[in-house]
């Protein structure tokens, strides 16, 4: 069975940094885009970061370019999100999503709270 | 930045059919998803490259596009269908990805 299972999440002050870590499990990693989706409470869903399957390519929304991350090691089936400069509109669930956009398995989310 | 619209709410009553649309000008171009998330649960992918359906995912769920609107069509909704639903696609780049705001489906 396709597993992914978050890790790393926690609370943090403004500014401060966190890496998230997703061990992926049941398929074929390295073929595979792999994305971050992030979700504030109460809110809608929010498109993070995706990563291309030999980590040649990444991209990031706008509101976390040049502060977040993402990397694969894929002999570990693992992604990654470094997210530097957090803020307090960055707390929210983080959730690890298998592909693109046809996020077929998404992990059981990680929440990450930004506060003083 | 792009944006896909999506009405807040829709509400019918159980076996009538709920029609949720996503309106974007990349649409045409780029393929939609659609995730359906339960209250403290992980999305769900219930449609995907505008039209297909993931294995498991009810036949009532079907989905299409026209010109700048794609519309989820939940064909005789069951109360367990409420749900808050969100569809998903590119821009004309195709690098930079977003969600509709979700539209909550109310079934009663």
């Amino acid at each position: 069975d396709v597993q992914l299972v978050e890790s790393g999440g926690g609370s943090v002050q403004p500014g401060g940094s966190l890496r998230l870590s997703c061990a992926a499990s049941g398929f074929t990693f390295y073929t595979y885009w792999m994305s971050w989706v992030r979700q504030a409470p109460g809110k809608g869903l929010q498109w993070v970061a995706n990563i291309k399957p030999d980590g040649s390519a990444t991209y990031y929304d706008d509101s976390v370019r040049g502060r977040f991350t993402i990397s694969r090691d894929s002999p570990k089936n693992s992604v990654f999100l470094q997210m530097d400069g957090l803020r307090a509109e960055d707390t929210a669930v983080y959730y690890c999503v298998r592909g693109v956009y046809k996020f077929d398995y998404w992990g059981q989310g990680t929440l990450v709270t930004v506060s003083s | 930045s792009y944006e896909l619209t999506q009405p807040p709410s829709v509400s019918v009553s159980p076996g009538q059919a709920a029609r949720i649309t996503c309106s974007g000008d990349a649409l045409p171009k780029k393929y939609v998803c659609w995730f359906q998330q339960k209250s403290g649960q992980a999305p769900v992918l219930v449609i995907y490259e505008d039209n297909k359906r993931p294995s498991g995912i009810p036949e009532r769920f079907s989905g299409s596009l026209s010109g700048t609107m794609a519309t989820l069509t939940i064909s005789g909704a069951q109360v367990e269908d409420e749900a808050d639903y969100y569809c998903y696609s590119s821009d004309n780049s195709g690098n930079h990805w977003v969600f509709g705001g979700g539209t909550k489906l109310t079934v009663l």
